[in-house]
């Protein structure tokens, strides 16, 4: 069975300070990843996700994230945040064998302070 | 092109009574998946639907069904409501069933009193 630890739920930053929001997953089979994020009172955006091929991939507003089989992580970096970026995210993996249903962790809240 | 679309966005409930939630999903997309999004937690699955036949069905009791209808909007019903239940239900849609990307809505918020 899939399972996502978002190993912390607050970080708090300063604007224009870099970020790195950190998850790891644990499945038997290879999987899918992806981060979300969820601004107050709204849906689920995707942000980026990682399919096959490099392991560094780039998603919408600057964030990225590395995906590191060995340490099965997949952890969230952005080196410049904004105060617009204060929203809640939240990593999420898939595989073929739970036929590609979304498991979540259960968020990180990333508070950017003036 | 429209995205996702959920409606009631917003509806009280009292302990017994019965909501039917109602998602359309973004154009040519084939399946549908429902998640229950609890105060300060991820989202949980709660079902899948792919050309109208359920693939996937989470840890939730009878009291939730759901289905896909020909033009592939969907509905969740919740019978017996608990005060529990209260949530952001959170539709989903995607093209196939190949990665797991999926497309949100931008829920229904259900309060149970």
């Amino acid at each position: 069975a899939q399972s996502v630890t978002q190993l912390d739920s607050q970080v708090p930053v300063f604007e224009e300070a870099p970020v790195e929001l950190r998850c790891n997953y644990s499945s038997s089979v290879s999987v899918y990843l992806f981060w979300y994020v969820q601004y107050p009172n709204q849906g689920l955006q995707l942000l980026l996700k990682y399919l096959s091929g490099s392991t560094l991939v780039k998603g919408i507003n600057g964030f990225e994230a590395e995906f590191n089989k060995s340490q099965t992580s997949f952890h969230l970096r952005k080196p410049s945040v904004h105060i617009s970026d204060t929203a809640e995210y939240f990593c999420a993996v898939s595989d073929r064998g739970s036929n590609y249903k979304l498991t979540f962790g259960k968020g990180t809240l990333l508070t950017v302070n003036p | 092109d429209a995205g996702v679309t959920q409606s009631p966005t917003h509806l009280i409930k009292t302990r017994g009574q019965q909501v039917t939630l109602r998602c359309s999903p973004i154009s040519g997309h084939k399946s549908v998946s429902w998640y229950q999004q609890v105060l300060g937690q991820g989202p949980q699955f709660i079902f899948q639907y792919y050309e109208k036949e359920e693939r996937g069905r989470g840890n939730f009791p009878d009291r939730f069904s759901a289905r896909q209808f020909p033009n592939y909007s969907s509905e969740l019903n919740v019978n017996a409501l608990l005060l529990g239940d209260s949530a952001l239900y959170l539709c989903a849609s995607s093209f196939e069933l190949s990665t797991g990307e999926l497309f949100f809505g931008e829920g229904s918020r259900l309060t149970v009193l």
